[in-house]
């Protein structure tokens, strides 16, 4: 089993609609919680991040954590065409380890207009 | 202020050969670390370097080797090519050293665009 595991998609949706995204993870040690978006023929760019259990808003954007069943969530409001791009959980612990991000493989969405 | 390079974007090299992959942090940072990206296995950690010290390592054969100058610049070097190589290799740089856990303590990575390694 892999330490973080993310649906793979491809998922498709119309302009406006409401995107819920998610990854599973089995290592406790995890504390701190990334989303990071990845346009073709670029390198992944932070979207969010959370430490711990908890939600956090910005923008369209909200990134969900619950420790307790080990699952993190992005949704994305009023999704729009310039959304799409492949979406990756990431994942750290503290300390000097927190360096060491583990992914998952990626969800790729396509916002149609 | 300049993003993270990386250069060569693009390499293709053949089975046994060896190659070294460059990058340059953001101006001011001090960690440099080194991710593979395969359709097959996502984004994989290869190593962090920090001073010019290898601080964590991944699970990835000796075969895969890195190092950083005095100038936070950082080197990755592949031996003995096989095809399972080909990927995109990307770094990514961190300002801080935070150590410390907590809210506060998330030491932010920005990644470059990649080297597209071909191995044939």
């Amino acid at each position: 089993q892999k330490e973080v595991e993310q649906d793979p998609g491809p998922l498709s949706v119309p302009e406006g609609a409401i995107v819920s995204l998610n990854c599973t993870y089995s290592n406790s040690a995890f504390q701190y919680f990334m989303w990071y978006r990845q346009y073709s023929r670029k390198g992944p760019e932070l979207l969010m991040y959370t430490y711990s259990s908890g939600n956090k808003e910005d923008g369209r954007f909200t990134a969900q954590v619950d420790k307790s069943s080990k699952y993190i969530s992005l949704f994305i409001r009023d999704s729009q065409p310039s959304d799409s791009a492949t979406y990756l959980c990431a994942m750290s612990q503290s300390g000097g380890s927190n360096y060491k991000l583990t992914f998952g493989k990626g969800t790729l969405l396509t916002v149609n207009p | 202020k300049a993003g993270v390079t990386q250069t060569p974007r693009y390499l293709i090299k053949t089975r046994g050969q060896q190659v070294t992959l460059s990058c340059s942090p953001i101006s001011g940072h001090r960690s440099v670390s080194w991710y593979q990206q395969t359709p097959g296995q996502g984004l994989q950690f290869l190593f962090e370097y920090f001073s010019e010290t290898q601080r964590n390592k991944g699970n990835f054969p000796g075969r895969f080797s890195g190092r950083q100058f005095s100038n936070s610049r950082s080197e990755m070097n592949v031996s003995t090519l096989e095809l399972g190589d080909s990927a995109l290799y990307l770094c990514a740089s961190s300002l801080e050293a935070k150590l410390a856990g907590g809210p506060m303590g998330y030491n932010e990575q920005f990644f470059g665009p990649g080297t597209r390694l071909t191995v044939l």
